[in-house]
């Protein structure tokens, strides 16, 4: 089984614009979870997608959103970039979302907002 | 509330045996242990649930005091390939939101 996909891997923008990023969850996972890791703050949960509704959601402004289509791929996208949302963000997979389940972790994009 | 993982960091020799700690200030469903090395993604090392079982594999294990709502992680005879920093993280509420730990940096030396 293919395994977690994201892209882009790499992202560079401005501050001020808008980002989109893209997660393919393995084939019949139907959970999508978000994380956000960076040096001072760790790994941070965004927001959790299970068939297509918010399950779950962190502490983050609003300007961090999240959707998920019928087919379970995740996108999530931030406005209004900030210098403080450079980061690596990481999304998992997992069959129904349960909490003993294993979720797995793509390789990430890493994002420079300058 | 975030796990406390201690210790922060460790240096082995080849062989040496760690173990790394995850305290919960909040009653855990579940504790998830995981590797990162520089640059990747996460890996899944294992999963702990309620009932203060122990898990391993290899000469990587695991157990869950509920009690103490903690959990700790041993290595025993480390190898090189060991390095990296490892996080729990634990779920305490319904579903599968993972509230990751600080993250204990682990480095193995011949």
């Amino acid at each position: 089984k293919a395994g977690v996909t994201q892209t882009p891997r790499y992202l560079i923008k401005t501050r001020g614009q808008q980002v989109t990023l893209s997660c393919s969850p393995i084939s019949g996972h139907r959970s999508v979870s978000w994380y956000q890791q960076t040096p001072g703050q760790g790994l941070q949960f965004l927001f959790e997608y299970f068939s297509e509704t918010q399950r779950n959601k962190g502490n983050f402004p609003g300007r961090f959103s999240g959707r998920q289509f019928s087919n379970s791929r995740s996108e999530m996208n931030v406005s209004t970039l900030e210098l403080g949302d450079s980061a690596l963000y990481l999304c998992a997979s997992s069959s129904q979302g349960e909490s003993v389940e294993t979720q797995y972790f793509g390789p990430g994009t890493r994002l420079l907002v300058l | 509330q975030q796990p406390v993982q201690s210790p922060q960091a460790v240096i082995l020799r080849e062989g040496e045996d760690a173990v790394i700690n995850c305290s919960s200030s909040k009653a855990l469903y579940s504790v998830h242990w995981y590797r990162q090395k520089h640059g990747e993604a996460p890996v899944f090392l294992m999963i702990l649930l309620k009932g203060g079982e122990q898990k391993g594999h290899d000469k990587i294990s695991a157990s869950f005091n509920e009690k103490k709502q903690q959990s700790s992680l041993y290595l025993t005879a480390s190898q090189l390939s060991y390095s990296g920093t490892y996080f729990c993280g634990t779920v305490t509420g319904g579903g599968n939101k993972l509230t990751f730990g600080t993250g204990t940096q682990l480095k193995v030396e011949l």
